[in-house]
C-alpha cells in the first residue's frame, strides 16, 4: 500500500513567486494534514481537512497560502506569493479513523526554499 | 493550551549504548503523547503513543517511554542503540478527542546520532 506522497520534494523559488505543493494522502483517509517546520523550530500544524472540507485552519499563517482538497482526494497547498519567512518543510498527513487515538501517517515533506 | 518541550537538541552515543531522550510537556487537561522519528530523507514515522492505562508503552524498534504524570515527562528509551536508530526524534501531544482529529503539538526535536 503506497504511503502518503508528497511533490515535489525540493522546491527552490525566487521571492514573489507562487509555489504549489501536492499531497497524495493514503486512499481512503479522510483527514489529511498539512504541518510545517521553519529551521530550527518545532513542527507547527497549518490545517486539517476533513474529506474536502477545511475542518480546522487556524494554523494557516497569511491569506498568502490557500489550500484546497478538491473532491476530498490529493490536496495542494499554494503559497503567493512567496516571502523569505516561508521557508522550510511541508509535511502532509492522513488518517484514516476520526479520533486522535491513531496518530497520523506522514509524507517525507516538500523542502521549500525561498530566495 | 499545550506545549512540549525537548530538552535536548542533540544526543550522541556510541552503539550497543543506552539511550534516553527527554521529553516534558505542558497541559491544563489530559493529553494523548506520541513519539515520532523521521530518518534521513523519509517522513515521521510513529514509534509508540500513550493514551491511557500502562505508563509504560512499548513501540517499534526496541524503544519504549514512561509516561510520568506527576513530573508531565514522556522520555523515550532504548537499552540498546544501533547505528541505524540515528535520526531526529519528536514527541508530540493532542487532545484526546473522537470527532474529527485535532492537530498534534510537536517539540523542536532531538537529533540522535549513533556512532561505532
Amino acid at each position: 500500500e503506497a504511503g502518503v506522497t508528497q511533490f515535489p520534494s525540493h522546491s527552490v523559488i525566487e521571492k514573489g513567486q507562487t509555489v504549489t505543493l501536492r499531497c497524495d494522502p493514503i486512499s481512503g483517509h479522510d483527514n489529511l494534514y498539512w504541518y510545517r517546520r521553519v529551521m530550527g523550530k518545532e513542527i507547527k500544524f497549518l490545517l486539517h481537512f476533513v474529506k474536502e472540507s477545511k475542518q480546522d485552519e487556524s494554523g494557516m499563517p497569511n491569506n498568502r497560502f490557500l489550500a484546497e482538497r478538491t473532491g476530498g482526494t490529493y490536496s495542494t497547498l499554494k503559497v503567493q506569493p512567496a516571502e523569505l519567512e516561508d521557508s522550510g518543510v511541508y509535511f502532509c498527513a492522513s488518517s484514516q479513523v476520526t479520533g486522535t487515538q491513531h496518530g497520523a501517517f506522514f509524507g517525507q515533506g516538500t523542502r521549500l526554499t525561498v530566495v | 493550551a499545550q506545549s512540549v518541550t525537548q530538552l535536548d537538541s542533540q544526543v550522541p552515543v556510541f552503539e550497543e549504548a543506552p539511550v534516553e531522550l527527554r521529553c516534558n510537556y505542558s497541559s491544563s487537561v489530559s493529553v494523548y503523547l506520541f513519539w515520532y522519528v523521521q530518518y534521513p530523507n523519509q517522513g515521521l514515522q510513529l514509534l509508540l503513543k500513550y493514551l491511557s492505562g500502562s505508563t509504560l508503552v512499548k513501540g517499534i524498534n526496541g524503544f519504549e517511554a514512561e509516561f510520568n504524570k506527576s513530573q508531565t515527562s514522556f522520555h523515550l528509551r532504548k537499552p540498546s542503540v544501533h547505528i541505524s536508530d540515528t535520526a531526529e526524534y519528536f514527541c508530540a501531544v493532542t487532545l484526546p478527542s473522537n470527532q474529527a482529529g485535532t492537530a498534534l503539538i510537536f517539540g523542536k526535536g532531538t537529533t540522535l546520532s549513533v556512532s561505532s
